[in-house]
């Protein structure tokens, strides 16, 4: 079964400083894979997706991602942290089920930006 | 463009009655998925329905049930509500069943059972 695997329920870093959320899967075949956002009392709100057409994958408000298949994983990363970013990330992983796409979520993390 | 709602938004009831969730997809989307998040965790795949019929289950029993209709638009039922049901329930519209279609959420429907 396909799973991912978020390494830090709670991450904290200063404003300005790089933010690296940590994504693992586990999948038998070449994953499709989301990182979504959540902030406070909201839904969800696509970051970015890898669908195999680049490795490096470019997301709204300054975030990005890379998919590495020899070590599974499937990092979120932004180079400098505003106060704006500061909600629950969840990377999740697309499998088809008795014919309908499921996504399955990680735990999430939480994202805390000091000033 | 209109994106994914859902009504209402808070809803409070006593174990064992009925609840009725309802959501709107986007424009030109046909799939409806319907997802259930406890309070720090992250969501759980209940059932999607696709051009009104279901066409896959997550873990959850039968008291969990929903429809489609016409204009692809969908309703979460659960009866006989128990204290675990105390959750967010999440609606997602997609275009279709592909493994890389984005799913795009509405905001949620905050459930309390007591």
């Amino acid at each position: 079964a396909q799973s991912v695997t978020q390494l830090g329920s709670h991450v904290s870093v200063s404003e300005g400083a790089l933010v690296l959320l940590r994504c693992n899967y586990s999948s038998s075949v070449p994953p499709y894979l989301f990182w979504y956002v959540q902030y406070p009392n909201q839904g969800l709100q696509l970051l970015l997706k890898y669908t195999s057409a680049a490795t490096l994958v470019k997301g709204i408000n300054g975030f990005e991602a890379e998919f590495k298949k020899s070590e599974t994983s499937f990092h979120l990363t932004k180079p400098s942290a505003h106060m704006s970013d500061a909600a629950e990330y969840f990377c999740a992983v697309s499998t088809i089920i008795q014919g309908a796409q499921k996504l399955v979520f990680g735990q999430g993390t939480r994202l805390t930006i000091n000033p | 463009e209109t994106g994914v709602t859902q009504s209402p938004t808070h809803l409070i009831k006593t174990r064992g009655q009925q609840v009725t969730l309802r959501c709107s997809s986007q424009s030109g989307h046909n799939t409806v998925s319907w997802y259930q998040q406890a309070l720090g965790q992250g969501p759980q795949f209940i059932f999607q329905y696709y051009r009104e019929e279901e066409n896959g289950r997550g873990n959850f029993p039968p008291r969990f049930s929903g429809l489609q209709f016409p204009n692809y638009s969908s309703e979460l039922n659960v009866n006989a509500l128990e204290l675990d049901d105390s959750a967010l329930y999440l609606c997602a519209s997609s275009k279709g069943l592909a493994g890389g279609d984005t799913q795009y959420f509405g905001p949620g429907t905050r459930l309390t059972v007591l």
